[in-house]
């Protein structure tokens, strides 16, 4: 059974930081890989989709790395502003037949950028 | 020209009674999605519908009855509202192959 864990569950960085978001999976038989931002009391947004075949994407200041080898994706979010104050999700979608479709998310981490 | 919509947006109801969520996605996805996100804002897949029909059934009290009109549309009914059922729950939809989630907005459900 896929588990998906994102550490640390909060961060704060002063403004002008780079920010460092970390996940890892347990099982690598995976078909993509999901960064979602949700700000408080809102939906989920979409921020960058890696496929399985890929190791990293990028758009902007955000980019993701998946090493799936070793269960790992991490999301570097470069000069943060307080702006990206939001909790970062990681969610996974497996190759598994029982799973299939399914996106396991990680608990979020949390992050708040001061001014 | 919302992806994903649902509504309502807040639901607020008293225990026993029975409701309902809408929601309806024009990205032209085939399969649609329910996720709940508990106090705790952890989120968890309860139903998914490929082209109407159902394909992921958790482990969901059978009070919970989603509906997939059309590949469009899938809504969730919800019997005998109990106060544990209080939480967010967000309407999503995919590609079969491929591509990412888009999710709805969410609707907060406070049983009282």
């Amino acid at each position: 059974k896929q588990e998906v864990t994102q550490i640390p569950a909060a961060l704060s960085v002063p403004e002008g930081e780079n920010l460092v978001l970390n996940c890892s999976f347990t099982d690598s038989a995976i078909y993509n890989l999901q960064w979602f931002r949700q700000d408080p009391g809102k939906g989920l947004t979409s921020l960058l989709l890696i496929q399985s075949s890929q190791r990293e994407q990028t758009s902007g200041r955000l980019n993701a790395s998946l090493d799936k080898s070793s269960g790992r994706s991490t999301l570097y979010i470069a000069a943060s502003q307080p702006g990206d104050s939001a909790t970062y999700l990681c969610a996974v979608r497996s190759l598994t037949t029982d799973s299939w479709g399914k996106l396991q998310f990680g608990a979020g981490t949390q992050v708040v950028v001061t001014p | 020209d919302t992806a994903v919509s649902q509504t309502p947006k807040y639901l607020v109801t008293q225990m026993g009674n029975d409701k309902s969520i809408k929601c309806e996605q024009n990205l032209g996805h085939d399969t649609m999605y329910w996720y709940k996100q508990d106090s705790k804002k952890f989120l968890k897949i309860m139903f998914s519908y490929n082209n109407k029909e159902l394909i992921i059934n958790e482990t969901v009290p059978n009070r919970f009855s989603p509906k997939s009109p059309d590949k469009a549309h899938l809504n969730l009914h919800i019997n005998s509202l109990e106060l544990g059922d209080s939480a967010v729950y967000f309407c999503a939809s995919s590609q079969t192959t491929g591509y990412g989630y888009t999710f709805g907005s969410g609707t907060r459900l406070t049983v009282v």
